[in-house]
């Protein structure tokens, strides 16, 4: 059966340093994967989107790969901040739906 | 600010109860999506409306239904409601329907549903 896993429930790091996130899925061939952020009672924020055809897509102090062969992405937040912390989603293409990952959750420390 | 509104905040209703909930998209967007989240399932998929047309089901039980109505907004309706249906509902638009194109998702603020 299709299976969406995000490598662990919860990340903690220091302020500064970079969080990598990982998102593994099995059974699906997504054309596209998207990352979003979601805080507490609220709903989720879309981040970055990444097509099959592209290997990493950049904004600001983030960066998500996608690498279609080992059927994986990773989401990099570069030199974070306090204000990062919040529960990352990945969700993946599904015919004309989208299909979340259960979600990291990211606690940045000062 | 999504742009996109859900209507109530918090609801709580008894077992055996039948509700609505409410959900206007993005100026524009013709895509309508309804989540269901819980804390031990995460964000589940429903169902998706494009154009007031039902174009994806997800994991939505039978005692759900949606409909999209002319002015694209949506309705969720629930219920036979049962202790286990409390969560928060989402909704969420977007521009396309098409799966290829890929199109991000704009979330409103959610319905909190308690179910006594």
């Amino acid at each position: 059966s299709q299976k969406i896993e995000q490598n662990s429930e919860a990340l903690n790091i220091q302020e500064g340093k970079t969080a990598t996130l990982t998102c593994n899925y099995t059974n699906y061939s997504p054309a596209y994967l998207q990352w979003y952020r979601q805080d507490p009672g609220r709903g989720p924020v879309f981040l970055l989107l990444i097509r099959e055809n592209e290997k990493e897509k950049r904004k600001e102090r983030l960066k998500v790969t996608f690498d279609t062969t080992l059927k994986q992405s990773l989401f990099h937040i570069t030199a974070s901040q306090p204000a990062d912390s919040a529960t990352y989603l990945c969700a993946l293409q599904a015919g004309t739906a989208l299909i979340f990952g259960k979600g990291t959750t990211l606690s940045v420390s000062s | 600010d999504s742009g996109v509104t859900q209507t109530p905040k918090h609801l709580i209703t008894a077992t055996g109860q039948r509700v609505t909930l409410r959900c206007s998209p993005r100026s524009g967007d013709l895509s309508v999506y309804w989540y269901q989240q819980s804390l031990d399932q995460g964000l589940q998929f429903l169902i998706q409306y494009y154009n007031g047309e039902e174009r994806a089901k997800g994991n939505i039980l039978e005692r759900f239904s949606a409909q999209q109505f002319p002015d694209l907004h949506s309705e969720l309706n629930l219920s036979s409601l049962e202790l286990g249906d409390s969560a928060l509902y989402f909704c969420a638009s977007s521009g396309g329907a098409l799966g290829v194109e890929g199109h991000e998702q704009y979330f409103g603020p959610g319905t909190r549903l308690t179910v006594t």
